[in-house]
Formats: C-alpha cells, sequence, structure tokens
C-alpha cells in the first residue's frame, strides 16, 4: 500500500519560515493536500491540488508538490500555526492515504 | 455552507459492531461531484481514511479495513453512515465524517464523535 512520509516534529520561532516535507513514492505524479489540526478540533484543510489555498486561508501558507516530495511551507509563522499538520496524497486509482503529521511548535 | 454531524454510541463492546450515521445540512447530499467520507483518529495519534461513498452508491474502502466495512448511503434523509463488524480495541478512535470534491481535499468536517471499544 502506498505509504507518506513526515518528519514528528519541527520548531520554528514566531516570525520565521517554516517548510514541511511530506514524500512518498513519485508523489509529484499525484495531487497532495494539507491539513492543519489543533487540539481538541477537525483537521481543517489549508492546502489542496499542490500549491492552492482554501478561501479563508492566510497567503502566508504555500504549497509545492515535485519528484517524491511535497512541501507546505508557512512564512512568517504566527502562534495560531502552532498545530499538527497532516498531508494526504489524491490518487483516482487508489484510495487515499494520509502521512503520519508533523506536530510545528512555534517557540 | 455544508454541515456535516456525526451520531452513534459511544461505546461498542469488542467483537460487535459499530454503527455511525453523518447527518448533513446546508445542501443536498446528491449534489453532483460531492464525495461523502470517514476517517478515524486513534486518542494522541493520526488520521486514518477509512472510505468515502458517492450519491449513487459508488464507494471506495480502505484495504486494511475492507473486510469488516460497509458504507452506505441515503439521499431522502440527506444521511450517510458506516457500519464496522467485528470490533476489536485497535477500532478505538474518534470518528469523523466529512465531505470533498474529487482531489479539491477534504474541505467540510464534522466535530468528530468517540467511539470506545470496550469489553
Amino acid at each position: 500500500s502506498y505509504e507518506l512520509t513526515q518528519p514528528p516534529s519541527v520548531s520554528v520561532s514566531p516570525g520565521q519560515t517554516v517548510s514541511l516535507a511530506c514524500s512518498g513514492d513519485k508523489l509529484g505524479d499525484k495531487y497532495v493536500c494539507w491539513y492543519q489540526q489543533k487540539p481538541g478540533q477537525p483537521p481543517m484543510l489549508v492546502m489542496y491540488q499542490d500549491s492552492k489555498r482554501p478561501s479563508g486561508i492566510p497567503e502566508r501558507f504555500s504549497g509545492s508538490n515535485s519528484g517524491n516530495t511535497a512541501t507546505l511551507t508557512i512564512s512568517g509563522t504566527q502562534p495560531m500555526d502552532e498545530a499538527d499538520y497532516y498531508c494526504q496524497a489524491w490518487d483516482s486509482d487508489s484510495f487515499y492515504v494520509f502521512g503520519p503529521g508533523t506536530k510545528v511548535t512555534v517557540l | 455552507q455544508l454541515q456535516l454531524q456525526e451520531s452513534g454510541p459511544g461505546l461498542v463492546k469488542t467483537s460487535e459492531t459499530l454503527s455511525l450515521s453523518c447527518n448533513v445540512s446546508g445542501g443536498a447530499i446528491t449534489t453532483d461531484n460531492h464525495f461523502w467520507a470517514w476517517i478515524r483518529q486513534p486518542p494522541g495519534k493520526g488520521l486514518e481514511w477509512i472510505g468515502s461513498i458517492y450519491y449513487s452508491g459508488s464507494a471506495d474502502h480502505n484495504p486494511s479495513l475492507k473486510s469488516r466495512l460497509t458504507i452506505s448511503i441515503d439521499p431522502p434523509k440527506n444521511q450517510f453512515s458506516l457500519r464496522l463488524d467485528s470490533v476489536t480495541a485497535a477500532d478505538t478512535a474518534i470518528y469523523y465524517c466529512a465531505t470533498y470534491l474529487g482531489s479539491w481535499g477534504l474541505s467540510q468536517w464534522g466535530r468528530g464523535t468517540l467511539v470506545t471499544v470496550s469489553s
């Protein structure tokens, strides 16, 4: 079955830029979505089709996907961005899989 | 805007069947291109795709759950449902229902419901 990998955790200072990686075999051939989840809340979509932001998602969130790695970048990170972030691969030929998640800590 | 709400028992006994429903409001479950999904999250762990269904009844299932899983849809009630047979403690999780438009991502989620499996 298809698997995605993400680093368990990353730390960033307020105002700095952080890049979250999501890796999988030929991931660049698939569409990737990203979700933000804060404690006690359902996940929230922050990026779809690799690099498109849903309405209401700040411009400081951006995404890319190429080769075997998709990346979610948060520029000018704010304390409110502290959360778990999950990538998800979409492929019409297979079921949809989530990465294990990355915990972002804003120090 | 679409709203989703999960309902069902919070406690299920080992080896029995877990049944949940998701009520959809703010739009018709038969809307073209909308798919309806179930996702779960064991306490303190990551997300797991369970499966999804279209209003036509066409469904997909996580292969690891397929033998125990039934996902159905009831357009007159604007609901879709999950049935998971022969549950064990490993099925203890927060169960979410959500909706997506193809590769546009899971755009709306229910608040989730915790289901505990215990003897």
